[in-house]
């Protein structure tokens, strides 16, 4: 059974870092892509960074993009988020999510995910 | 702005038929790009419904459907049931984007 759990979530000053860890069971980590997917409070799912099997190819949203860092850690089945200079729009729950077919190259989708971690960035 | 669009509430009495639609363009729906639905119940994650257009995974009852033309999809659910009520995604890849993964607005299902 796959599993996927996220952590690292908390409060968090504007201009703050966090990192998001996403810990992975059930399947073979390193043959997929992941993705994390985030949801504002009372709003709709915006997607938000993928990243290669290997961990070589990374993509980001436009409003992620130099700000927050995708990386895996096929060794421990992990995946994570860096996030920096954060600010108040970037108050959300986090998921990652598992994406299908395994090897993906854009047109994927998420047939698994965590059950969120909570990320508020407020002063 | 969603780059897909949809409407942000349907409705339906048990046992009725609704569709969900969702619009897209000729940069992620009409290039062809597959379509693929999500249902959110409350306070929880979000689920896979429908994968590649028309596609239920193990244990999404047939009640729902998906179905793909030009730069538009729909799903549609019959029979409905009070457990239905949910938020429903679409999403799909947009080739005019730089991360290029794109879901909708999301609906509201409401069941009578």
């Amino acid at each position: 059974e796959v599993q996927l759990l996220e952590s690292g979530g908390g409060l968090v000053q504007p201009g703050g870092s966090l990192r998001l860890s996403c810990a992975a069971s059930g399947f073979t980590f390193s043959s997929y892509v992941m993705t994390w997917v985030r949801q504002a409070p009372g709003k709709g799912l915006e997607w938000v960074s993928g990243i290669s099997g290997s961990g070589g190819v990374t993509y980001y949203a436009d409003s992620v993009k130099g700000r927050f860092t995708i990386a895996r850690d096929n060794a421990k089945n992990t995946l994570y988020l860096q996030m920096n200079s954060l600010r108040d729009e970037d108050t959300a729950v986090f998921y990652c999510a598992k994406d299908e077919p395994p090897y993906c190259a854009g047109d994927c989708y998420q047939d698994s995910w965590g059950q969120g971690t909570l990320v508020t960035v407020s002063s | 702005q969603s780059v897909l669009t949809q409407p942000p509430s349907v409705s339906g009495a048990p046992g009725q038929r609704v569709t969900i639609s969702c619009t897209g363009s000729s940069s992620n729906i009409g290039a062809g790009f597959d379509v693929h639905w999500y249902q959110q119940l409350p306070r929880t994650a979000p689920k896979l419904l429908i994968y590649v257009n028309s596609n239920r995974p193990s244990g999404v009852p047939d009640r729902f459907s998906g179905s793909k033309s030009g730069t538009s999809a729909s799903l549609a659910i019959t029979g409905l049931q009070a457990e239905d009520e949910a938020d429903y995604y679409c999403q799909s890849y947009d080739s005019s984007l730089s991360g290029s993964v794109v879901f909708g607005g999301g609906t509201k299902l409401t069941v009578l």
